[in-house]
């Protein structure tokens, strides 16, 4: 089953302005994180941001900022103020308590590619 | 600059070939987590090492398989290479498996013809 979600496969947003991604995920642990990663064309998978699910306030990187609503199991990231350097796919994953099967992986949704314009 | 390494970038090998694919992960981390990329299946976890030990298996074929030494850097041995096999390998490394960030090195490229 698909434990990650991004419903959006592309999307087109003019610089300076603000852009909202959308990842939905399921586990029913208790205890996981959230994370955002940018994949430009060059292929390199770069970290932006995390989100603990007992964190109480939303995780902020410059920026990045990740809209946790957890009773949703949504987890949107915001990039404000866009650049055209933000022109990337876009994948939001999520690692799960610690067991035998799952201990410490990441998994990913299917991306959006984001494209910036002028 | 993530501070974990693969090695090489790009690899071209034909069918039924052997190839290696090295990762160094970054200073202090114990943990090794090998990914491959591909357009039909997405970014899938493959394996992972903690401290020398493999900890978790993903959806790695029997054709693959990897090792973590005592200086912590990790290999990835793919064998019997068939075409789809071609895709982005990626290796990531953490201090632990419970982790608030994970950084991943720039991947091999490889491309069975």
């Amino acid at each position: 089953a698909q434990k990650i979600t991004q419903t959006q496969p592309g999307m087109f947003v003019q610089e300076k302005e603000a852009v909202t991604l959308d990842c939905t995920y399921d586990t029913s642990d208790p205890s996981y994180g959230l994370f955002w990663y940018k994949q430009p064309s060059s292929g390199e998978m770069i970290f932006l941001i995390y989100q603990g699910s007992y964190d109480q306030q939303n995780a902020t990187e410059g920026r990045y900022s990740l809209n946790f609503q957890k009773a949703r199991k949504s987890a949107n990231l915001v990039i404000s103020a866009s650049q055209l350097g933000d022109s990337a796919m876009y994948f939001c994953a999520m690692r799960e308590a610690m067991t035998t099967d799952s201990w410490g992986k990441l998994q990913f949704g299917a991306g959006t590619q984001v494209v910036v314009t002028p | 600059d993530s501070g974990v390494t693969q090695t090489p970038k790009h690899l071209i090998t034909a069918t039924g070939q052997r190839v290696t694919l090295r990762c160094s992960p970054r200073s202090g981390d114990l943990s090794v987590y090998w990914y491959q990329q591909s357009l039909d299946q997405g970014l899938q976890f493959l394996i992972q090492y903690y401290n020398g030990e493999e900890r978790a298996k993903g959806n790695i074929l029997e054709r693959f398989s990897a090792q973590q030494f005592p200086d912590l850097h990790s290999e990835l041995n793919l064998s019997s290479l068939e075409l789809g096999d071609s895709a982005l390998y990626f290796c990531a490394s953490s201090p632990t498996g419970t982790y608030t960030e994970a950084f991943f090195g720039q991947g091999t490229r490889l491309t069975v013809v």
